[in-house]
């Protein structure tokens, strides 16, 4: 069965700094990877997904993420962030090739960026 | 662009009460969810349905039963609401065509209060 797990519920940071959210998953057939950003209020937007290739990927608003097959890791960085980024950001998975179409998601981590 | 509209931001009902919440998709996909979410819990999926009239339970169905009827339209069904399903709650779609990997599409999400 597949899994994803964000350790850290909530990451405060301040604002230019650099930032890496971790997301970690468990699957025993290859994957696609997906981060969403959901601001306060709001539904989930796509910010980035891996599905082959590169293992990294550049996503919206300056985030990139790096697979990592060895780590089964999809960790996620911004170089310097800004107050607007506060939001919570979901790691999500999905089955290659697999019979379901669900994706499997991460508790979620609060960003929190203080000026 | 992918529109995922629910039907109401906003919601107070009573226990006991039946509750309905609509959600309406504008891009033919096929596959359409109903997400619950909770602080600390992430999304926990209800129910999904990958055609018309078709459905299947997610993790947590207890409580809550769906209607499609329509492809573009899923609906969410709280037959007697209880203060336990005081809840954030997210619809999705996403299409079964190749090349798409599952990608999920969120509306904004309705905040239902149940007193």
């Amino acid at each position: 069965a597949q899994s994803v797990t964000q350790l850290d519920s909530q990451v405060p940071v301040f604002e230019e700094a650099p930032v890496e959210l971790r997301c970690n998953y468990s699957s025993s057939v290859s994957v696609y990877l997906f981060w969403y950003v959901q601001y306060p209020n709001q539904g989930l937007q796509l910010l980035l997904k891996y599905l082959s290739g590169s293992t990294l990927v550049k996503g919206i608003n300056g985030f990139e993420a790096e697979f990592n097959k060895s780590q089964t890791s999809f960790h996620l960085r911004k170089p310097s962030v800004h107050i607007s980024d506060t939001a919570e950001y979901f790691c999500a998975v999905s089955h290659y090739g697999g019979a379901t179409n669900k994706l499997i998601f991460g508790t979620g981590t609060l960003l929190a960026v203080q000026p | 662009d992918v529109k995922v509209t629910q039907s109401s931001r906003y919601l107070v009902k009573r226990t006991g009460e039946k509750v309905f919440l609509e959600c309406v998709q504008d891009m033919d996909h096929e596959n359409m969810f109903w997400y619950r979410q909770d602080p600390g819990l992430g999304l926990r999926l209800i129910y999904f349905s990958y055609d018309v009239k078709m459905k299947e339970k997610g993790d947590i169905p207890e409580g809550y039963s769906v209607s499609r009827e329509k492809k573009e339209r899923f609906s969410l069904i709280l037959e007697s609401a209880s203060t336990n399903q005081t809840s954030m709650y997210l619809c999705a779609s996403s299409s079964l065509l190749a090349g798409t990997y599952n990608e999920q599409f969120f509306g904004p999400g309705t905040r239902l209060t149940v007193l």
